[in-house]
């Protein structure tokens, strides 16, 4: 089956950059998602890609897709003490077919 | 505003009573879902819908039901709760008619204890 897996925690410091890797094994998937969830709060979701796309570009937030190492990334420059939160990685063949999650990387920003 | 909301946000209940959490959103939106979060596990889909009457198991549907009579309501009912369904559970909508689930709204979750 289907499997996305996280780095469990990763720690930088303020107005450093900060990359979470996602891996994922469904070749088929054609849209690849990141979530962000605060402490106590739902899932938001931050930004998505395209599975014929390299890169995408949202502000802070880069995403980089290499599709033949089914290796997906979020860049998150200039990194805020508000960017704390777990960051999920997720994967979908698209309209409304199930999303699968990764485990969640927990980041931690440091002043 | 814009939401999908959860009922109860927190729940505590013995092994074989039935339960019912309710899902309700604001937005039109023909799809929603179920999943519920375990540390170290992530999120996992339990069920989903993609409008009225319209349902499908996601990756851990034992255990449970869920019922889309209307486009706004999508409760989960757990006929004999168990001590392994003690989780958070989130509820998603979204209207997404590029495929992406470019919208995808999260409730705020329910936090049930199964004794």
């Amino acid at each position: 089956g289907e499997d996305v897996e996280q780095s469990l925690f990763l720690s930088v410091r303020e107005g450093d950059s900060s990359v979470i890797n996602c891996t994922y094994t469904d070749s088929s998937s054609t849209y690849l998602y990141w979530y962000k969830q605060e402490p106590g709060a739902g899932l938001q979701l931050l930004t998505y890609i395209f599975s014929n796309m390299d890169m995408k570009q949202d502000q802070r937030l880069t995403v980089l897709l290499n599709k033949k190492d089914k290796h997906l990334s979020l860049r998150i420059a200039d990194t805020q003490t508000g960017d704390s939160a777990i960051y999920f990685c997720a994967e979908s063949m698209g309209g409304y077919q199930k999303v699968t999650f990764g485990t969640g990387t927990k980041l931690q920003v440091i002043p | 505003e814009a939401q999908v909301t959860q009922n109860p946000r927190y729940l505590i209940t013995v092994t074989g009573k039935k339960l019912t959490v309710t899902c309700s959103q604001n937005m039109n939106h023909e799809y929603m879902s179920w999943y519920r979060q375990d540390p170290g596990l992530g999120l996992r889909q339990i069920y989903y819908s993609m409008n009225v009457e319209v349902t499908d198991k996601g990756d851990v549907p034992e255990g449970y039901k869920v019922s889309r009579k209307e486009k706004r309501n999508f409760p989960l009912i757990l006929e004999s709760p168990s001590p392994n369904q003690t989780s958070l559970y989130f509820c998603a909508s979204s209207s997404s008619r590029t495929g992406a689930q470019e919208t995808q709204y999260f409730g705020p979750g329910t936090r049930l204890l199964v004794l």
